[in-house]
């Protein structure tokens, strides 16, 4: 079975400064990994993915997040926090087992960037 | 990025009620899921959502209680029947596209009384 884990229920960043959200995977083979941000009242919007390649992926809104085959980590990071980033994160894994397409989504993250 | 659409957007229901979801995807999308959220925490997948044939339901997910119906590629539905107020969550659609992503709908807000 596969599993992902977000340790920390919130976290508190001064604008400006860099914002790291931690996640943590298990799963059988080779995983596909991905962070979705939801706003208040909306529904998740996709940030970026690792499947294969750098260990170090870009995506949207300047995040970006290090695959860390080792350590089973696939934490956000973004080098300025800017107030709009406060909002939910989640951490999802998918494995490609004969099952397809199916995610598994961590507890989540709720990010607060303060002025 | 894939667009998708659901609606209603949000529902008061009587318990005892059932209440039906659409979602709508762009051609982009191959697969379709139904997902349940709580507010403010983690999403369950409830079940894929395969064009002509039964869907797929996740453990302790039943097709009496979740009918769901994908008639072509583009277009699903999801029932919640006999509703209770533990029914009252919200409901996302997401696709998936051919590389790996999936893509959300805005969610039905529903609430049983």
């Amino acid at each position: 079975a596969q599993s992902v884990a977000q340790p920390e229920d919130q976290v508190n960043v001064a604008e400006g400064n860099p914002l790291t959200v931690k996640c943590t995977y298990s799963v059988s083979g080779n995983p596909y990994l991905f962070w979705y941000v939801q706003y208040p009242n909306r529904g998740l919007q996709f940030l970026l993915k690792y499947i294969t390649g750098d260990n170090l992926v870009k995506g949207s809104y300047g995040f970006e997040a290090e695959f860390n085959k080792s350590q089973t980590s696939f934490h956000l990071k973004k080098p300025s926090a800017l107030v709009s980033d406060s909002a939910l994160y989640f951490c999802a894994v998918r494995a490609f087992t004969g099952g397809g397409n199916k995610l598994t989504f961590g507890t989540g993250t709720q990010l607060k960037v303060e002025l | 990025s894939a667009v998708i659409s659901q609606k209603p957007s949000r529902d008061i229901c009587q318990r005892g009620t059932s209440l039906t979801i659409q979602c709508q995807v762009d051609s982009q999308v191959t697969m379709m899921f139904w997902y349940r959220q709580q507010p403010g925490q983690s999403l369950t997948l409830i079940a894929t959502a395969n064009q002509g044939s039964e869907a797929t339901y996740e453990s302790g997910f039943v097709i009496d209680k979740f009918p769901i119906s994908r008639p072509n590629l583009t277009f699903s539905t999801l029932t919640v029947s006999n509703m209770s107020p533990e029914d009252s969550s919200i409901y996302l659609c997401s696709g998936g596209t051919g590389n790996y992503e999936q893509y959300f709908g805005p969610g039905t807000r529903l609430t049983v009384t």
